[in-house]
């Protein structure tokens, strides 16, 4: 069974930027997609984009075009998603969620990730 | 993008009542239709994929149903352990997108 480990919380600036690990094990890494889904204090699920690892191939959502990078790094069974310009709308926990159909079968643990000044 | 239009927001119930929560999508997404329960400070747990498939150790009081636009999620007999927000969510299209949730509380 597959496990997901997210990295810890972060603090961050308005302007920054911000880098959230999330560690597979348990499975084979390439032979899913894992996804980045956000939510906002006390609000609901918002899907930011996914990467395919055996392929390389990332995509995104359009609300989070440039501002968002999701990479993988399958000699670690690790992928990252980093989003640039923060705001203090971007105040959320961020999870990973491996798709080994058509759902989010698996999930991280979550990474709460604030911005401040 | 595919909206995704969920409802009730919340709802109170007793313990045994039967519970269900519907979703609508705003074009046909076959049964590419999946429920998540979320706890507080918790993750989504997937319980449904595929529009009625129960997830391996999902409890039986679980279900959903439908296609095309209009689903279904039923916990037959509410029990206090199920207290928590439940969402649907579509695959059929990029991007994924998710109901508003419903919050599911114990009269």
């Amino acid at each position: 069974q597959v496990q997901l480990v997210q990295s810890g919380a972060e603090v961050k600036k308005p302007g920054s930027s911000v880098k959230v690990s999330c560690k597979a094990s348990g499975g084979t890494f390439s032979s899913y997609t894992i996804s980045w889904v956000r939510q906002a204090p006390g609000q609901g699920l918002e899907w930011m984009g996914r990467i395919i690892p055996i392929l390389g191939i990332a995509n995104y959502a359009q609300k989070f075009q440039g501002r968002v990078t999701i990479t993988a790094d399958k000699s670690t069974s690790t992928a990252y998603m980093e989003l640039s310009s923060l705001r203090s709308e971007d105040t959320a926990v961020y999870y990973c969620a491996v798709s080994q159909t058509h759902a989010f079968d698996i999930w991280g643990q979550g990474t709460m990730v604030t911005v401040s000044s | 993008d595919i909206q995704m239009t969920q409802s009730p927001s919340s709802l109170s119930a007793s313990v045994g009542d039967r519970v269900t929560i519907t979703c609508q999508a705003s074009q046909d997404i076959s049964n590419y239709l999946n429920w998540y329960q979320q706890k507080p400070g918790k993750a989504p747990k997937l319980l449904i994929y595929d529009a009625s498939n129960l997830e391996t150790g999902v409890p039986s009081r679980f279900s959903g149903s439908g296609s095309g636009t209009d689903f279904t999620f039923t916990i037959s007999s509410l029990q206090p352990e199920d207290i928590a927000t439940y969402y649907c969510q579509q695959y059929d299209n990029l991007p994924p997108s998710f109901g508003g949730g419903t919050k599911v509380e114990i009269k």
